[in-house]
């Protein structure tokens, strides 16, 4: 199977700070990269669905100027935490796809705590 | 909207059991079907992706049925090993709807192998 890489795997920030995620394609380029939310003990939230060179579609309810995504290249997308706060905290996973229906592979999740 | 339901929500067998676990979705206009294993703390395994004209997969100890007309789907692990714990989700790929092409999760199965 193909390999994503989630970075970093957890991360502690200070309440008003921002945090940079990055999913990267190890070894394929995706076209079509996705960001989800999981709350403890319930599944995947889809945040956003990016795509190389153009703006990420948000989900209903997610806030577009604190979860900013940038998908610059075909082997990697950013999800940046913007003035953080403690309610934000959450695991953040990402997953990535060759094309827009093939299988999704999963980075390792980053744990995400706000103090 | 696509409803995913998997049944049984959480399953303890005692190792070397074969072992059946559920997946149901109410709208059939799916791409395909995709059966993830997920540790704790951890990012989504895939292991399984069962296409819409398929009616199963194999991989090893694991088999994935897929009746989509019916709106269901079943993992079936063969001889279960205490390696074998964890949560099992399985995902559709949309095919229509408001959720076009993006994936739409159950809220897992958690199983426990105990030796």
């Amino acid at each position: 199977g193909a390999v994503v890489s989630q970075h970093p795997s957890w991360v502690i920030c200070k309440s008003g700070t921002s945090v940079k995620i990055e999913c990267r394609s190890l070894d394929f380029q995706a076209t079509t990269m996705f960001w989800y939310r999981q709350f403890p003990k319930q599944s995947l939230m889809l945040m956003a669905t990016s795509n190389e060179g153009s703006k990420a579609t948000y989900e209903q309810g997610v806030e577009k100027d604190k979860f900013l995504i940038n998908h610059a290249s075909l082997t990697l997308s950013t999800l940046t935490v913007t003035s953080a706060h403690p309610e934000d905290s959450s695991f953040y996973i990402c997953s990535a796809q060759k094309g827009t229906y093939t299988e999704a592979f999963f980075g390792q999740g980053t744990r995400l705590t706000v103090v | 909207k696509q409803e995913v339901t998997q049944i049984p929500a959480a399953l303890s067998v005692p190792e070397g059991e074969n072992l059946v676990l559920n997946c149901s979705f109410t709208d059939s206009a799916i791409y395909n079907l995709q059966w993830f294993r997920q540790d704790p703390g951890k990012g989504l395994t895939s292991l399984l992706l069962i296409q819409s004209s398929q009616r199963e997969q194999t991989s090893g100890r694991l088999n994935a049925s897929l009746d989509k007309s019916s709106g269901r789907s079943t993992l079936y692990i063969a001889a279960s090993q205490p390696g074998d714990s964890a949560t099992y989700l399985c995902a559709v790929r949309n095919a229509g709807g408001t959720s076009y092409g993006k994936l739409t999760f159950g809220q897992g199965t958690i199983l426990t192998v105990h030796p």
